[in-house]
């Protein structure tokens, strides 16, 4: 069975500061992949970035970083430079070989503040 | 940018009613999912679809659930007897390709169901 654990219910950033949001998974495959999504307050949820599990580099887009560590089975998003339009819930997701759905954690609540 | 349009986006509907919750995925993605979120909860997954049959679907997804897709643009989630705990957030998204990991999904921006 697979699964995703994000640890911290809410989290807060001084505006311009850069902040991790920690996500774990578990999983037997071989195959798999780490997305994560943001969803502000008005509801919709956004793709933020992928990594593969086979990617030896970490994916960056933009402002958003993902720090993989395979052997621990963590993928954190790295936001750089936090913007008030951050705050936002985010949520880790995977997806393994073999299935078509993506597994949900529970999501971090970030407030960033001016 | 094309998008996942869901309609409504807010839902009332009294216990025991059917409702239908309508998407229009990406028009040349051909996976599409259901997934809800009970208010501030975790996005559980209920069903997948490919090739107008579904291809995975979770414990939630029982028999009062059905999916359609009745034409070329639109895919349908029915509730037929809605309970309370159904009360939710349905996302509907879709994917260009399934067999692979690396494809994200896109989302929709939510119906909002309230049984009452």
């Amino acid at each position: 069975a697979q699964k995703i654990t994000q640890t911290q219910p809410g989290m807060f950033v001084q505006e311009k500061e850069a902040v991790t949001l920690d996500c774990t998974y578990d999983t037997s495959d071989q195959s798999y992949g780490l997305f994560w999504y943001k969803q502000p307050s008005s509801g919709e949820m956004i793709f933020l970035i992928y990594q593969g599990s086979y990617d030896e580099q970490n994916a960056t887009e933009g402002r958003y970083s993902l720090n993989f560590q395979k052997a621990r089975k963590s993928a954190n998003l790295v936001i750089s430079a936090s913007q008030l339009g951050d705050s936002a819930m985010y949520f880790c997701a995977m997806r393994g070989s073999g299935t078509y759905k993506y597994i949900f954690g529970t999501g971090t609540r970030l407030k960033v503040l001016a | 940018e094309p998008e996942v349009t869901q309609t409504p986006s807010h839902q009332v509907t009294q216990m025991g009613q059917e409702v239908i919750l309508r998407c229009v995925p990406i028009s040349n993605h051909l996976y599409f999912y259901w997934y809800r979120q009970i208010l501030g909860q975790k996005v559980e997954f209920l069903v997948s679809f490919y090739n107008n049959e579904i291809s995975e679907k979770s414990e939630i997804f029982d028999d009062q659930f059905s999916v359609e897709r009745p034409d070329g643009s639109n895919f349908t989630l029915k509730i037929r007897s809605t309970k309370l705990e159904d009360s939710a957030m349905y996302f509907c998204a879709s994917s260009a390709v399934g067999g692979y990991m690396n494809t994200e999904a896109f989302f929709g921006q939510g119906t909002r169901l309230t049984v009452v």
